[in-house]
């Protein structure tokens, strides 16, 4: 079966940093790209950043652009996104999903990352 | 970058009734790259449609999808009491891949 959980979200103070983590299992994590893909609070979905399975490309949503890190630990079955500069709008449930040919056919249950002082 | 857009934002219907949702993109988008997905509160999103008209495994068939060029939709024959949650279409290709801003399905 296939598992991702989301780990790492918590408060934070505008400007810090933040690490989310998702450990995945019951499937070869290293073949598959991997996405980041976040909700604000009563609001819709927003896709976030991907990485391939090597590690060697990686895109992001403008918003996030020089600010987040998609990363991935293939021996530990794991996706991390570095979050640094943290503003009040990066303030979401936080949703590591497994890509697919077509769509995304697994998600998390996400994590919540609020930025307030 | 393509915004989908989806109608209406709030669809009151009782079980049993036929439920439309319409996605509507800003640009042509290749029917291999709209999908649809559900989402309940406290549960993982899951996929029900790629490809614009295929249905993900284990979904009934009572969900079915269809379109091509800007417009696509949804449709759920005959709605069941757990069919009520929040439902997106997706553009899977190209970065940002963008989601539309989803419509409820609620119980009259």
């Amino acid at each position: 079966e296939v598992q991702l959980v989301e780990s790492g979200g918590g408060l934070v103070q505008p400007g810090g940093s933040l690490r989310l983590s998702c450990a995945a299992s019951g499937f070869t994590f290293s073949s598959y790209w991997m996405s980041w893909v976040r909700q604000a609070p009563g609001r819709g979905l927003e896709w976030v950043a991907n990485i391939k399975q090597d590690g060697s490309e990686k895109y992001y949503v403008d918003s996030v652009k020089g600010r987040f890190t998609v990363s991935r630990d293939n021996a530990k079955n794991s996706l991390y996104l570095q979050m640094n500069s943290l503003r009040a709008e990066d303030t979401a449930v936080y949703y590591c999903a497994r890509d697919g040919t077509y769509s995304y056919p697994y998600w998390g249950q996400g994590t919540l990352v609020t930025v307030s002082s | 970058e393509i915004v989908l857009t989806q109608s209406p934002g709030t669809l009151s219907l009782s079980p049993g009734e036929r439920a439309t949702l319409s996605c509507r993109a800003s640009q042509s988008v290749s029917s291999s790259y709209l999908a649809w997905y559900q989402q309940k509160p406290g549960q993982a999103l899951r996929l029900l449609i790629y490809g614009a008209s295929s249905r993900a495994t284990g979904i009934p068939d009572r969900f079915s999808g269809s379109g091509s060029g800007t417009d696509f939709t949804l449709t759920i024959s005959r709605l069941e009491p757990e069919d009520f949650a929040v439902y997106y279409c997706q553009h899977y290709g190209s970065s940002p891949r963008t989601f539309g801003q989803g419509t409820k399905v609620e119980i009259k």
